[in-house]
């Protein structure tokens, strides 16, 4: 069946320090989306890439969406404390107008 | 301007009771959703709706009921609960990128 995978499952890096979580499909996807979850909170929505090879930026966070468009990253840089959570990223299901979520990265800074 | 609204936040159930989880929103989003959040499981879809009117079963529908009352809102039901139904259940509506409510945790015991 459809799958979205994400890699690492777990990431501790110091303050200040970059971080980058993969995404990769089984299926060829019309879009992604990425989201966060602060801890005990809910997904919010981060951003929305389309086009094949879009990249897109959000102050020190870069998205990227594959040329194949079967991947994506998120690169953060300088990693702050206020950056702790766990990063999702989704993509339509093949049945259905429903996201198919990845199992999230989640990550960790210490000051 | 509350978004998607989720109640209650948190609930203890006995195996075999039956309860309705309910989400509200307020943006007049077609489409809603209910996932539910195992740790190291990601978001699991459960049922969905993409209009008033329409609901269709997602991933992992079994022991689950819902109801697209109106346009805003969509409860979902336990008919008997079983421990494997602990877990965090979020509501989400979608306009671009979905809202998400705040959750309710479910301990079944």
């Amino acid at each position: 069946g459809q799958q979205v995978m994400q890699i690492p499952q777990y990431q501790h890096v110091q303050e200040g320090e970059d971080f980058t979580t993969y995404c990769n499909s089984s299926t060829t996807l019309s879009n992604i989306q990425w989201y966060k979850q602060r801890p005990g909170g809910h997904p919010v929505f981060l951003i929305q890439l389309v086009k094949s090879g879009e990249v897109k930026k959000q102050k020190r966070l870069t998205f990227q969406f594959g040329e194949a468009k079967k991947n994506s990253s998120l690169h953060i840089t300088a990693t702050q404390t206020t950056d702790v959570g766990t990063y999702f990223c989704a993509g339509p299901r093949q049945a259905g107008t429903a996201l198919i979520f990845g199992k999230g990265t989640t990550l960790s800074v210490s000051s | 301007n509350a978004g998607v609204t989720q109640t209650p936040k948190f609930q203890v159930l006995k195996t075999g009771q039956s309860m309705t989880l309910q989400c509200a929103q307020d943006m007049n989003h077609n489409s809603m959703y209910w996932y539910r959040q195992d740790p190291g499981m990601g978001l699991r879809l459960i049922y969905y709706s993409a209009s008033e009117g329409t609901t269709d079963k997602g991933e992992v529908p079994n022991g689950y009921n819902v109801s697209r009352l109106n346009k805003r809102e969509f409860s979902l039901r336990l008919e008997s609960a079983a421990p494997s139904q602990t877990s965090v259940y979020f509501c989400a509506s979608e306009l671009l990128g979905y809202t998400f409510g705040s959750g309710t945790r479910l301990t079944v015991v």
